[in-house]
């Protein structure tokens, strides 16, 4: 089944303790990318990657870093998270290229991140 | 500058049509996408436009005006299981691949 997989569903965690949360996907999709998605905002977008080895910063990107080292894989890390980093994130991929335009995000079931 | 807007909340009665409606300012344009996302689940896509018209599939059609920067998307014979939030997205015309989104709508079905 084509799928996004996150993970963890949800995490509860403290300032300043560094966390990552996962992502991959089975559908071969060049481009990766994940937003937070806070409430009367929509969804942000925090990093993208359009392939392997190639990621760029979104809207918010300040406190997250990524890394795309295999296609499938693009894990959110968090140095030293904060209470303002409170969020449900969601990752998601999808084609590339010109001819690919049409193709939609898939998203993965979303993390739901605490920190107090 | 870039911006989607789309209203905060509406309240339709089942089996009844409702519109929502979504205006855009974006950094070039590669198409308009719509998305259905349930509390606490993922967005999962309904419709994309590129062209201006109207595109229907099914219950649900979505129409384009790149003039305008609008785009609405129309529900017929609503149903409960509809109630959900629906989020506008411009894929834009840079080559970063980049989708905004809307805040999205939050539609409430009644009985």
């Amino acid at each position: 089944e084509a799928q996004v997989t996150q993970n963890p569903r949800y995490l509860i965690t403290v300032t300043g303790k560094k966390l990552t949360v996962t992502c991959s996907q089975n559908m071969n999709h060049e481009y990766m990318s994940w937003y937070r998605q806070d409430p009367g905002l929509g969804l942000r977008q925090i990093y993208y990657s359009m392939n392997v080895e190639v990621t760029d910063k979104g809207d918010v990107p300040e406190g997250y870093k990524v890394s795309r080292k295999e296609k499938r894989n693009f894990p959110l890390i968090l140095e030293s998270p904060s209470p303002n980093q409170t969020s449900l994130y969601f990752c998601a991929s999808s084609k590339t290229g010109r001819s690919s335009y049409n193709s939609p995000l898939h998203f993965g079931n979303g993390t739901r991140l605490t920190v107090t | 500058g870039q911006n989607i807007d789309q209203p905060t909340e509406m309240t339709a009665t089942e089996g009844a049509i409702v519109q929502i409606n979504c205006t855009y300012q974006t950094s070039g344009f590669n198409g308009l996408f719509w998305y259905q996302q349930h509390a606490g689940e993922a967005p999962t896509f309904l419709s994309y436009n590129v062209l201006d018209g109207l595109e229907e599939k099914g219950r649900f059609s979505s129409f384009l005006s790149r003039s305008k920067g609008y785009s609405y998307l129309l529900l017929k014979e609503l149903q409960m299981k509809d109630s959900a939030s629906y989020l506008c997205a411009v894929r834009e015309g840079t080559g970063g691949f980049k989708t905004i989104f809307g805040a999205g709508t939050r539609l409430f079905v009644k009985a």
